[in-house]
């Protein structure tokens, strides 16, 4: 069964630096790989996605992903954090086979500090 | 910008009571799902839903909770008999095709609390 993790349950940076939240999967075959995005009182907001081709990936807002298939990791950074993107971030695989379920990790919470 | 719209945003209901959770899909979409997070845990698939039928579920979406999509509009989950372990934040989705083909659109959520 596909799984995904996210090894950090929280994350805080300070405005301007650097970020990267990290996210393993573990999928048989080529996965189809997601970040989305939750602010609060806001719905789930895909930030990227990546189903094939270039392994670097680019999104929404400035960030970007690499696809690793040697570490079985897809892993989300930002050259430089806003206060705005403070919110909680969810790495999803999916789907296998014919279905179209996603699994998602349990979540990385952003804080970022002025 | 097309967005999937949730109703209401915050529901509290008694054990035992039925509750439906509303979800306007985007319009042109075809593929409809539900969703739900515990607090503190992980987005848990519950449904999908395509050509008004259950496409797939999970094992957590048994005879207490069934789907509906009454009109070309809404989309509804509806949980018979509510338990105290039903209380999280349900998602609603929507895709123009399949989730392998494009992406999922999701809804801001709504919070039930079960009492």
């Amino acid at each position: 069964a596909q799984s995904v993790t996210q090894p950090d349950i929280h994350i805080t940076v300070s405005e301007g630096a650097s970020l990267e939240l990290r996210c393993n999967y573990s999928y048989g075959a080529t996965p189809y790989l997601f970040w989305y995005v939750q602010s609060p009182g806001q719905g789930l907001q895909l930030l990227l996605k990546y189903f094939s081709g270039d392994t670097l990936v680019q999104g929404i807002k400035g960030f970007e992903a690499e696809f690793k298939r040697s570490q079985s990791s897809f892993n989300l950074r930002k050259p430089s954090v806003h206060w705005s993107d403070a919110a909680e971030y969810f790495c999803a695989v999916g789907p296998t086979g014919g279905g179209n379920k996603l699994t998602f990790g349990t979540g990385t919470q952003l804080k970022v500090e002025l | 910008e097309p967005e999937v719209t949730q109703t209401p945003s915050h529901q509290v209901t008694q054990m035992g009571q039925e509750v439906i959770l509303r979800c306007v899909p985007i319009s042109n979409h075809l593929y409809f799902y539900w969703y739900r997070q515990i607090l503190g845990q992980k987005v848990e698939f519950l449904v999908s839903f395509y050509n008004n039928e259950i496409s797939e579920k999970s094992e957590i979406f048994d005879d207490q909770f069934s789907v509906e999509r009454p009109d070309g509009s809404n989309f509804t989950l509806k949980i018979r008999s509510t338990k105290l372990e039903d209380s999280a934040m349900y998602f609603c989705a929507s895709s123009l095709q399949g989730a392998r083909e494009t992406e999922a659109f999701f809804g801001q959520g709504t919070r039930l609390t079960v009492v």
